[in-house]
């Protein structure tokens, strides 16, 4: 099973949709969980923090699921601009590294 | 804020011959740093990382080898690129209880 994993799209979406990302991860004893952005031909750009509580930084939220070890990013009123790869990330136990997916592929269109 | 450079942007290299890649961060003492590939079409693969000087964790045994001779400075090297090394070679610098921040990489093309 791979550490991090998410449904590779891609997503094609009209502007002003609301669209979901999920995730999943293996290890039960990671503690910290992000989502990355990461442009074409870019290097990845931290998007969110995703905290036990549920967080959210305007037209985004995170979710995050201890127990089922599930992650989620809803992103609402989509724009043109929020066309990119979306990366899930999770902490190796060992605090030295982290675990990325492969990335959603999500295009939002006029 | 950490800043992290990484050069050269963009390298065209032949089969067999050598490689250096460099990185160095500002605005951070002491970061565990990373090199990553990500080959077209495809997820990070993490290949070394280091939590201090002279100490390197080599994810990925390869042709490749990494050293850190400098607390902000990280190097990528090869004595005999393949084309299977083609791809795209980020730095990233970490903290613990911050995030992971990456250079702008280093797109290599190996012919």
């Amino acid at each position: 099973r791979k550490e991090v994993e998410q449904d590779p799209g891609p997503f094609n979406v009209p502007e002003g949709a609301t669209v979901a990302f999920n995730c999943t991860y293996s290890n039960s004893a990671s503690q910290s969980f992000f989502w990355y952005r990461q442009d074409c031909r870019k290097e990845p750009k931290l998007l969110m923090s995703v905290y036990s509580s549920g967080n959210e930084d305007g037209r985004f939220t995170a979710q995050l699921n201890r127990a089922s070890q599930y992650i989620s990013l809803l992103i609402r009123d989509s724009k043109l601009s929020d066309s990119a790869t979306y990366l899930c990330v999770v902490n190796r136990p060992s605090g030295y590294a982290l675990n990325f997916g492969k990335g959603t592929s999500l295009l939002v269109t006029p | 804020s950490q800043t992290i450079h990484q050069w050269p942007a963009t390298l065209v290299q032949p089969v067999g011959s050598p490689l250096s890649l460099e990185c160095t961060v500002e605005g951070t003492s002491n970061p565990n740093l990373y090199w990553y590939r990500q080959a077209a079409g495809r997820g990070l693969q993490l290949l070394f990382y280091s939590v201090g000087i002279g100490q390197i964790s080599s994810e990925v045994p390869q042709n490749l080898s990494a050293s850190r001779p400098q607390d902000r400075q990280f190097i990528l090297s090869s004595k005999k690129l393949l084309l299977s090394d083609s791809g795209f070679y980020l730095c990233a610098s970490y903290r613990t209880q911050e995030t992971q921040y990456f250079g702008p990489g280093t797109r290599l093309l190996v012919l």
